[in-house]
């Protein structure tokens, strides 16, 4: 079946420093979402990738989509402590009619001040 | 705020009991996936209904049962608890059913913390 696999699933940080999580499916995608959960909270919906080799900006976040649509990668600029908690891609299962996400194991992101 | 609401927020109960943990959607929305996340664990996909009928089965165990009611709610039924069912039970919500591998954004409720001694 299909997996995503995100790496690494740790990463630590000094304020300032970049960051990278990347996530790598089995399958190939129709889509691809990011989400972030904070220490203590529910995971927060942050951006849909759809069109092959897409980039979306928010703010200091780059989110890309891969040529192929197997892997996405999550890019924080100039990290801060809000930037703090675990960082999951979610793709859709694509061959049959199920509209489950499979879920990364997550990257979770400390920074240091 | 999501939109999505849990209850209860904490449940500690004994082995072999039984559970029934409560989720509604945001307004509007027709999906409901439940999740199990424990500690320092990633989310475990469970089950997703749509407009009341089950639409895919993730890693649910036999013991564990689901329901979307007409009011488009629902309810995770946790029966025979172990102690590794021990774990935050989080339910979210979108628009869509995600048929044919479309993947919608999904609304996460704030979770049920599951505690079994």
């Amino acid at each position: 079946g299909q997996q995503v696999m995100q790496i690494p699933q740790y990463q630590h940080v000094q304020e300032g420093e970049d960051f990278t999580t990347y996530c790598n499916s089995s399958t190939t995608l129709s889509n691809i979402q990011w989400y972030k959960q904070r220490p203590g909270g529910h995971p927060v919906f942050l951006i849909q990738l759809v069109k092959s080799g897409e980039v979306k900006k928010q703010k200091r976040l780059t989110f890309q989509f891969g040529e192929a649509k197997k892997n996405s990668s999550l890019h924080i600029t100039a990290t801060q402590t809000t930037d703090v908690g675990t960082y999951f891609c979610a793709g859709p299962v694509l061959d049959t009619n199920a509209g489950k996400s499979t879920f990364g194991d997550g990257t979770t992101l400390t920074v240091k001040p | 705020d999501s939109g999505v609401t849990q209850t209860p927020k904490h449940l500690i109960t004994a082995t072999g009991q039984r559970v029934t943990l409560r989720c509604s959607p945001r307004s509007g929305d027709l999906s409901v996936y439940w999740y199990q996340q424990s500690l320092d664990q990633g989310l475990q996909f469970l089950i997703q209904y749509y407009n009341g009928e089950e639409r895919a089965k993730g890693n649910i165990l036999e013991r564990f049962s689901a329901q979307q009611f007409p009011d488009l709610h629902s309810e995770l039924n946790l029966s025979s608890l172990e102690l590794g069912d021990s774990a935050l039970y989080f339910c979210a919500s979108s628009v869509g059913s995600g048929g044919q591998g479309v993947g919608y954004e999904q609304y996460f409720g704030p979770g049920t913390r599951l505690t079994v001694t």
